[in-house]
């Protein structure tokens, strides 16, 4: 089974921290994603990555950034958190570019900025 | 543009019943359409997905049908249990210049009583 792991479940920081949100999957993927789930407004793409080093802009990617250093790993980072990016992280691989192929999805990390 | 609409919850069952939950997408080109289902305190899984018109997705007695004169893909299974209590989202597979890239709906939560 594909397997995306999230390091971290549930994290607190503070406003105007450095935050980094670490995923790696073990199925040799060439596409990770990085989703965050609202209520009421279900997932949104923040970025995504098709190849190491490669990386392109989602729907909402201001405040964030993203790393893709070695391909089982895709790191989110919140250069300055504030309390508007309070959410659900989600993060997701698939195996190439063919739109029919599944998206695998990590357990997601809970991060509340205060 | 690519969008997914998705009946707003939640749907309140007892067990047994025949569940149904109702979605429309908008999309460009030829999209694969998903369901995800996301059960409390976890990540996204695949339930199922379908690839091209007239095909249907399956498991564990869900199914759904890729309907593209109406753009539906809609949810149904004949008798839902209390373990099915989740929140469901379907989702397309849109190739956004050459990527791929999943748009959601906000979700639908399920509650089956016994």
């Amino acid at each position: 089974d594909v397997k995306v792991t999230q390091s971290s479940r549930y994290l607190v920081k503070r406003t105007g921290e450095k935050v980094f949100l670490e995923c790696v999957q073990d199925m040799d993927h060439e596409n990770m994603f990085w989703y965050r789930q609202d209520p009421g407004l279900g997932l949104r793409l923040i970025y995504f990555s098709y190849d190491v080093k490669m990386k392109e802009k989602g729907d909402i990617p201001e405040g964030y950034s993203v790393s893709r250093e070695k391909k089982e790993r895709f790191s989110l980072i919140l250069e300055s958190a504030s309390t508007n990016q309070t959410s659900m992280y989600l993060c997701a691989s698939s195996l190439d570019r063919v739109s029919g192929n599944t998206i695998y999805f990590g357990e997601g990390s809970w991060l509340t900025v205060v | 543009g690519n969008s997914v609409t998705q009946m707003e919850g939640p749907v309140t069952l007892s067990e047994e019943a025949f569940l149904t939950i109702n979605c429309t997408y908008t999309a460009t080109g030829y999209p694969s359409l998903f369901w995800y289902v996301q059960y409390p305190g976890e990540g996204l899984q695949l339930l199922l997905k379908a690839t091209k018109a007239d095909d249907k997705g399956s498991n564990k007695g869900f199914e759904a049908t890729y309907r593209k004169e109406t753009t539906s893909f809609h949810l149904e299974k004949g008798s839902v249990q209390v373990s099915d209590s989740a929140v469901y989202f379907c989702a397309l597979n849109v190739m956004n210049t050459g990527f791929q890239k999943l748009v959601f709906g906000t979700g639908t939560r399920l509650l089956v009583s016994p």
